[in-house]
């Protein structure tokens, strides 16, 4: 069984640009979830989809968004990237996104702001 | 609000010796799950045993065992004869049941503990 796919793998960009990310989740899987991981924060929840809704949301601002699609693959794009936003990124999916079901993580895209 | 808290930052090892990775957590839930995930230099996490609130039965998986106290609200994790292979990062994360619509999809992670084995 495919575990979930991240692309890209690592991504270099300036400020003021705007980064999308992908990620393909395990099949079946209808939960995804996204994380900011640095040294300084840690780990760090972003938002869940499940059937293309958003149903829940860290504490991260605007410019951090994100979509799903019907086959569950999800997006997430941060616009007017700041030299705070270098991380790794990681995408994680469950069947259903409750809270009993194990998250199983990609590799993540590691983002670097120059 | 939920909370992990892992006050190990390091542990250094030799090859064979037993080690323990603490973790703490904090809840207003009554019902609640406990995940421990271990991260390699490639950066995937990957999920290694889940525990619910409501069943503190401790649990052996060949080298790896799990100790939980709700009592102390603490979910530490051992692993016995340790190898080279067991240098990781390793997280201890919790995941509310009854938070509503802010539990779906989360985790909270502790911050981790960076585990190295020496040969």
């Amino acid at each position: 069984k495919a575990g979930v796919t991240q692309t890209p793998r690592y991504l270099i960009k300036t400020r003021g640009q705007q980064v999308t990310l992908s990620c393909s989740p395990i099949s079946g899987h209808r939960s995804v979830s996204w994380y900011q991981q640095t040294p300084g924060q840690g780990l760090q929840f972003l938002f869940e989809y499940f059937s293309e809704t958003q149903r829940n949301k860290g504490n991260f601002p605007g410019r951090f968004s994100g979509r799903q699609f019907s086959n569950s693959r999800s997006e997430m794009n941060v616009s007017t990237l700041e030299l705070g936003d270098s991380a790794l990124y990681l995408c994680a999916s469950s069947l259903a996104g409750v809270s009993n079901q194990p998250q199983h993580f990609g590799d993540g895209t590691r983002l670097s702001i120059l | 609000a939920q909370k992990v808290t892992q006050a190990q930052t390091e542990i250094s090892v030799v090859e064979k010796e037993d080690v323990t990775l603490d973790c703490v957590y904090e809840t207003r839930d009554t019902t609640y799950y406990l995940f421990w995930y271990k991260q390699p230099p490639s950066g995937e996490l990957v999920f290694l045993i889940r525990r619910n609130s409501f069943d503190e039965q401790n649990e052996i998986s060949g080298r790896y065992s799990w100790n939980f106290q709700k009592s102390t609200s603490s979910f530490n994790f051992t692993i016995t004869a340790s190898q080279v292979v067991d240098s990781a990062v390793y997280f201890c994360a919790l995941s509310e049941a009854y938070a509503g619509g802010t539990s779906y999809g989360k985790l909270t992670f502790g911050q981790g503990t960076i585990l190295t084995v020496h040969p």
